[in-house]
């Protein structure tokens, strides 16, 4: 079975400021791991993932996560915030033994990031 | 292609009555996934489809809960006797076969909210 543990429910943040996300898993095999935004009303859009390569992976908006195999940890940061970064955050783990055929996402409960100007 | 597209937004219904969501995935992906999202917490897994196979079911989807996928293209989730526990937001999301980077990323929809009084 798979977990993932994301520490804090909510973080606050001053614009332009830097920010981190933290996110822990845990998994008896390899993993491919996952950042999913949801901004109000709305359904969960991928950020950024982690399936293979380089351990550092980055987002269009300027959000990047690095894999840590030994830590078993997945972080999001970016360097500097904006107001429209206000935003629910989830880590999601899948298996990645299979090469690629398995599907199912565990979820973090989610952080709320809040950007306050 | 306009995405995942999740039909009706909001129910509300009393207690005891049925609903039905439907959700149209992306038209090329042949895998079909429900999850189930409460206040505070991150998406549970509920049912999978590959086309048109129910292959798996979570034990969170109790035997009130039925889903179905006929020719394998739309699907709906049915919810007999509802309880207030039942209240959520229940989302679905697809993903394509092909093995690849593809076959793990899950497009979500924007989600069915179901108020029980």
């Amino acid at each position: 079975a798979q977990s993932v543990t994301q520490f804090d429910s909510q973080v606050p943040v001053f614009e332009e400021a830097p920010v981190e996300l933290r996110c822990n898993y845990s998994s008896s095999v390899s993993v491919y791991l996952f950042w999913y935004v949801q901004y109000p009303n709305q359904g969960l859009q991928l950020l950024l993932k982690y399936l293979s390569g380089s351990t550092l992976v980055e987002s269009i908006n300027g959000f990047e996560a690095e894999f840590n195999k030994s830590q078993t940890s997945f972080h999001l940061r970016k360097p500097s915030v904006h107001i429209s970064d206000t935003a629910e955050y989830f880590c999601a783990v899948s298996d990645g033994s299979s090469g690629g055929s398995n599907y199912k996402l565990t979820f973090g409960k989610g952080t709320l990031l809040t950007v306050n100007p | 292609d306009t995405g995942v597209s999740q039909n009706p937004r909001h129910k509300i219904t009393k207690r005891g009555q049925n609903v039905t969501f439907r959700c149209d995935p992306i038209s090329e992906h042949n895998r079909l996934y429900w999850y189930r999202q409460t206040l505070g917490q991150g998406p549970e897994f509920l049912t999978y489809f590959q086309n048109e196979a129910q292959l798996e079911k979570s034990r969170l989807l109790s035997d009130r809960f039925s889903a179905e996928r006929p020719k394998g293209s739309f699907s709906t989730l049915e919810i007999q006797r509802t309880e207030q526990g039942d209240s959520a937001m229940y989302l679905c999301a697809s993903s394509p076969l092909n093995r690849g980077s593809g076959a793990n990323v899950l497009t979500f929809g924007a989600g069915s909210r179901l108020t029980v009084l």
